[in-house]
């Protein structure tokens, strides 16, 4: 299957600071990636839509200042925490996504995720 | 709007029970189905899929078959392992590329 990385596996920060997560397509292009957000024992809450070379679409009540998202190349998505605190302490996991041509369905593969802590 | 509903859990087996967790969803069209497992600490792991009425997804030993007239993807095991507790989540892609997601139901096998 597609394999997708992540970067850093976890992170602990200062208050105030940025954070930049990175997610990889290893073996496959992907024109488009996605970012969640895991709280400890819910499902995954979908952030935002990132595409090569354009601006990502965020959800509803996501703050898009705050989390920047950048899908400089095809196999490459960053999101960055700016200005993180506490509150943003959280489980962030990506996604690539695979092309019916490829997967017989439209089919996400997912990072093994990010923790990420604010002190 | 397209939603997925699953048992709540956690479901408790002893090693080599059968398995089923239930999974019922609503959507618009024909969606593809999946179910994505995640172990402790770690991202979700496609587990398997079905695209269309009547198709049967497996591996790994599990299986799930899409069953349009009663709008459900039932995730079954017929021995499970230790090695099997996680939280299994059944989704949906109704082909906006977004899937919709259960909330999840975790499993747990003692020996």
């Amino acid at each position: 299957g597609a394999v997708v990385s992540q970067h850093p596996s976890w992170v602990i920060c200062k208050s105030g600071t940025s954070v930049k997560i990175e997610c990889r397509s290893l073996d496959f292009q992907a024109t488009t990636m996605f970012w969640y957000r895991q709280f400890p024992k819910q499902s995954l809450m979908l952030m935002a839509t990132s595409n090569e070379g354009s601006k990502a679409t965020y959800e509803q009540g996501v703050e898009k200042d705050k989390f920047l998202i950048n899908h400089a190349s095809l196999t490459l998505s960053t999101l960055t925490v700016t200005s993180a605190h506490p509150e943003d302490s959280s489980f962030y996991i990506c996604s690539a996504r695979v092309p019916p041509g490829l997967a017989g369905t439209d089919t996400q593969y997912f990072g093994p995720g990010t923790r990420l802590t604010v002190l | 709007g397209d939603s997925v509903t699953q048992m709540e859990g956690p479901v408790t087996l002893s090693e080599e029970a059968f398995l089923t967790i239930n999974c019922t969803y609503t959507a618009t069209g024909y969606p593809s189905l999946f179910w994505y497992v995640q172990y402790p600490g770690e991202g979700l792991q496609l587990l398997l899929k079905a695209t269309k009425a009547d198709d049967k997804g497996s591996n790994k030993g599990f299986e799930a078959t899409y069953r349009k007239e009663t709008t459900s993807f039932h995730l079954e095991k017929g021995s499970v392992q230790v090695s099997d507790s996680a939280v299994y989540f059944c989704a949906l892609n109704s082909g906006y590329s977004t899937l919709t997601f259960g909330k999840g139901t975790m499993l747990l096998v003692s020996p």
